[in-house]
């Protein structure tokens, strides 16, 4: 069984801030973790993934995400928001399926 | 470029009007899933195929079919559309022989139904 909880439906920042989007999962395996991101009216597009490794991965972007085994998490963050960031984010975990589960969605805003 | 391609991109119907939304994929992945997305939420899985095998999730309403006639197409119908489905419906594909099952998706077909 696997479950992801993005905690925030909603992450507002102004320009040039870290922006911070909370991803914690459950997974009765290993996981597969992965951020997606949706603009309007848009499919889904991979930011990133983790699979097995090193656990500091980097997308595109600027996005970059750490795998923390001990915390069950998959946080998100960019260092610096930019205007054209405002999007849905996504995570969503794969273990033992190969039908991902994806959380609620955060939707982040960014402030002039 | 490999892709996965919905057409059409906006599509209106008539209330129980059948319409017919199409995905096709360029990847050559075993896997096609369709998914509904709501305003404000997540995608919600509808069905998928594996290969060729048709898997109904538990909650689909009959009111939903698809087709998969070869690796490349696959077809949504909504056989009589009501007001609740207008949505965003988006393909997506991944393929099993490789480790991590990642998913590729397409830019979506907005039904609106009036």
């Amino acid at each position: 069984a696997q479950s992801v909880t993005q905690l925030g439906s909603h992450v507002s920042v102004s320009e040039g801030a870290l922006v911070l989007l909370r991803c914690n999962y459950s997974s009765s395996v290993p996981p597969y973790l992965f951020w997606y991101v949706q603009y309007p009216n848009q499919g889904l597009q991979l930011l990133l993934k983790y699979t097995t490794g090193a656990t500091l991965v980097k997308g595109i972007n600027g996005f970059e995400a750490e795998f923390k085994k001990s915390e069950t998490s998959f946080h998100l963050t960019k260092p610096s928001a930019h205007m054209s960031d405002a999007a849905e984010y996504f995570c969503a975990v794969t273990g033992g399926s190969y039908i991902p589960t994806f959380g609620r969605g955060t939707s982040l805003i960014v402030h002039p | 470029d490999a892709m996965v391609i919905q057409n059409p991109r906006y599509q209106v119907t008539q209330f129980g009007k059948p319409v017919t939304l199409s995905c096709s994929q360029t990847l050559n992945h075993n896997v096609m899933y369709w998914y509904q997305q709501k305003s404000s939420q997540a995608p919600k899985l509808l069905f998928h195929y594996y290969d060729k095998d048709f898997n109904n999730e538990a909650d689909t309403p009959d009111n939903f079919q698809s087709r998969r006639p070869n690796t490349s197409f696959c077809f949504l119908d909504i056989r009589s559309p009501g007001l609740g489905d207008a949505a965003m419906y988006l393909c997506a594909t991944s393929s099993t022989g490789g480790v991590y099952n990642e998913q590729f998706f397409g830019p979506g077909t907005r039904l609106t139904v009036l």
